[in-house]
């Protein structure tokens, strides 16, 4: 069954902290990996999409690392910001791109 | 900067009524896909639509729902009779053709639908 799933469910960090979100997928095939930010009541907004050759990619202050192998993936923020509150979604699509399957979010809560 | 667009913000309807959502996905797209969020739970797979024609649905997208392109911009969903569990909030997201795949997805900012 295609799944994702991600952890922690919810993490609260101090602002300036760095904290890793972690996913694992069983979608197979397997072509892509997408981590998304959601703002509470808004649409979800891409954060960087990851091949299968791709280890680490870069975006800002976002580093997300994925292991085809192992069929995990990171999500690293560096000096975090009271901006960075919300939930961080990772999502793998089917290789066609007919669906895409959602993991359940991790909720970051970012304190001064 | 092209984004996807959706109307209304807020829908609420009485049990049993019908409902259709708007979205207009940004121009230059042609995969088309609708979500649900029921509050609290994670972005769950409605359906996609690609030339004209649904290109694959999850077990939730029964009877009571069906999409249309009606006029080259907008991409609605319907529910025929809708029920309290249909309380979700609904996200229309649009990518470009060519490797569909791995092309970026554009999500709307979503209508919050309330079933009374």
């Amino acid at each position: 069954k295609n799944q994702v799933e991600q952890s922690p469910q919810s993490l609260i960090i101090l602002e300036g902290k760095n904290c890793t979100l972690q996913c694992n997928y069983t979608v197979s095939p397997f072509s892509n990996l997408r981590w998304y930010k959601q703002d509470t009541g808004r649409g979800p907004v891409s954060l960087t999409i990851m091949t299968f050759s791709e280890n680490t990619k870069s975006n800002g202050r976002y580093t997300a690392t994925l292991d085809a192998d192992t069929k995990q993936s990171s999500l690293h923020i560096t000096a975090s910001q009271l901006s960075d509150s919300a939930s961080y979604i990772c999502v793998v699509p089917s290789n066609t791109g007919n669906q895409f399957y959602f993991g359940t979010g991790t909720s970051l809560t970012v304190i001064p | 900067e092209p984004e996807v667009t959706q109307t209304p913000s807020h829908q609420v309807t009485q049990m049993g009524q019908e409902v259709i959502l708007r979205c207009v996905p940004i121009s230059n797209h042609l995969y088309f896909y609708w979500y649900r969020q029921i509050l609290g739970q994670k972005v769950e797979f409605l359906v996609s639509f690609y030339n004209n024609e649904i290109s694959e649905k999850s077990e939730i997208f029964d009877d009571q729902f069906s999409v249309e392109r009606p006029d080259g911009s907008n991409f609605t969903l319907k529910i025929r009779s809708t029920k309290l569990e249909d309380s979700a909030m609904y996200f229309c997201a649009s990518l470009r053709l060519a490797g569909a795949s791995y092309n970026e997805q554009f999500f709307g900012p979503g209508t919050r639908l309330t079933v009374l």
